[in-house]
């Protein structure tokens, strides 16, 4: 069984501030993705990260995939009010077919940026 | 922009009912999903389904489950006996091809009395 483990689990910071979220495994992904998730709503896909060490940026928000596979990063650089939620990471399975599909989300990390 | 809609967005049930979610996944989208989530816990895996059958299921998924596609435009997950602890908010998900995205619906959150 594939495992992601998520953290933090909360983060509560200042506008303006930097922040990391991690995911990490000892199991080896064929893709990893990024969430965000409002109240009340499905996930919605932020990003997809697929070759290791691979960087994608979108605006602020810095989605970083590991050499092995195996851990992937979000860093969102002076966050606002407007990027509170929650954040889930999700690794495709290394292995081919539908199982491509076959989500491992993690924990979830939720972000409250105070203005 | 095309969505998964599911309904309905929240159904309760007395133990020991069967109940039926419903899907319309987007329309051109080719691949199949149900997730669900625990009040509190992770997103889990229940079942993919693809070609019309069944191609992946959890360990979750048991004889208690199951999914159709009746008509070419609606995917339902049914449970024929729920349970308490079957409550949770599930996830209808689809996408159009091997590598696409997922795309998620909002959501059916069913409580199980």
């Amino acid at each position: 069984t594939q495992l992601l483990e998520q953290s933090p689990q909360f983060l509560s910071i200042q506008e303006g501030e930097n922040l990391t979220v991690y995911c990490n495994s000892s199991s080896v992904f064929s893709s990893l993705q990024w969430y965000r998730q409002e109240p009340g709503e499905g996930p919605v896909l932020l990003v997809t990260v697929v070759t290791g060490g691979e960087v994608k940026k979108l605006k602020r928000l810095t989605f970083q995939f590991g050499d092995a596979r195996k851990d992937s990063s979000l860093h969102i650089t002076a966050a606002q009010p407007g990027d509170t939620g929650l954040y889930l990471c999700a690794g495709a399975p290394n292995a081919g077919g539908t199982s491509y599909g076959k989500l491992t989300f993690g924990q979830g990390t939720i972000l409250t940026v105070h203005p | 922009e095309p969505e998964v809609t599911q309904t309905p967005s929240h159904q309760v049930t007395q133990m020991g009912q069967e109940v039926i979610l419903r899907c319309v996944p987007i329309s051109n989208h080719l691949y199949f999903y149900w997730y669900r989530q625990i009040l509190g816990q992770k997103v889990e895996f229940l079942v993919s389904f693809y070609n019309n059958e069944i191609s992946e299921k959890s360990e979750i998924f048991d004889d208690q489950f199951s999914v159709e596609r009746p008509d070419g435009s609606n995917f339902t997950l049914k449970i024929r006996s729920t349970k308490l602890e079957d409550s949770a908010m599930y996830f209808c998900a689809s996408k159009s091809s091997y590598n696409s995205p997922l795309h998620f619906g909002n959501g059916t959150r069913l409580t199980v009395t």
